[in-house]
């Protein structure tokens, strides 16, 4: 696609269960970004990957909180035992290479109930 | 203190007028500084990128980084009620990771 896509748009979970959510970045971008944007508030650095490792993973808020990105494109962000507060909208982004301009997607938004 | 504030308004104006958008920050390492809009429930839009200080146009948008004051704005020039939105301020350092740190976004309403 054009874009960088993210499934679902939209996921509701119950307390404690298991999540994955899907990034598909543009096309030939090695960079991939994961942020979480919680109502009224701007976007919280999760976790950075180059090609197929995770140059930075700072961000991940816990040991709940996992990220893959096996053969360099597609990347999965899991949560184990969802909390409430884990409720946001999860957003990924792409570039070409370092430096250079960041695609969001539209963003996953999750509600735990 | 939060590494970069952003006031979050909301601000509202007449179409036509002169809107002024600001960021504060206090890791003097940023030299990269973003302007990012956000439209509802979608993914923030690059508008501005400035490497370290100085003004940059494009358009009816202009973005200037002060980095002596820790201080960035965004100007956009004659509002239409397209430009309502949320605009995030965002940075980074030289070097090291490639992570942004953002404001909270001023929400932004042009009135026709």
């Amino acid at each position: 696609g054009a874009g960088v896509s993210q499934t679902p748009s939209n996921k509701v979970t119950e307390k404690g269960k298991y999540v994955e959510l899907r990034c598909d970045p543009i096309s030939g971008h090695t960079a991939l970004y994961w942020y979480r944007q919680s109502l009224g508030q701007g976007p919280e650095f999760l976790i950075y990957f180059q090609g197929t490792g995770a140059a930075d993973d700072s961000g991940l808020p816990n040991d709940r909180f996992f990220a893959v990105r096996p053969e360099g494109s597609v990347s999965t962000l899991k949560i184990q035992r969802t909390e409430r507060g884990d409720s946001a909208v999860y957003l990924c982004a792409s570039s070409s290479w370092v430096n250079t301009e960041a695609f969001f997607g539209q963003g996953t938004r999750l509600t735990v109930v | 203190q939060k590494e970069v504030e952003q006031d979050p308004g909301p601000l509202s104006v007449p179409e036509g007028a002169i809107v002024s958008l600001n960021c504060t920050y206090s890791n003097s390492a940023f030299q990269y500084f973003m302007w990012y809009r956000q439209y509802s429930r979608k993914g923030p839009e690059l508008l501005m990128y400035t490497y370290s200080s100085g003004n940059k146009e494009d358009g009816r948008f202009t973005a200037q980084v002060d980095k002596s004051s820790k201080y960035i704005s965004l100007f956009i020039r004659d509002s239409q009620p397209s430009d309502s939105a949320t605009y995030l301020c965002a940075m980074r350092p030289q070097g090291g990771s490639e992570k942004l740190v953002f404001g909270k976004g001023t929400k932004l309403t042009v009135n026709p």
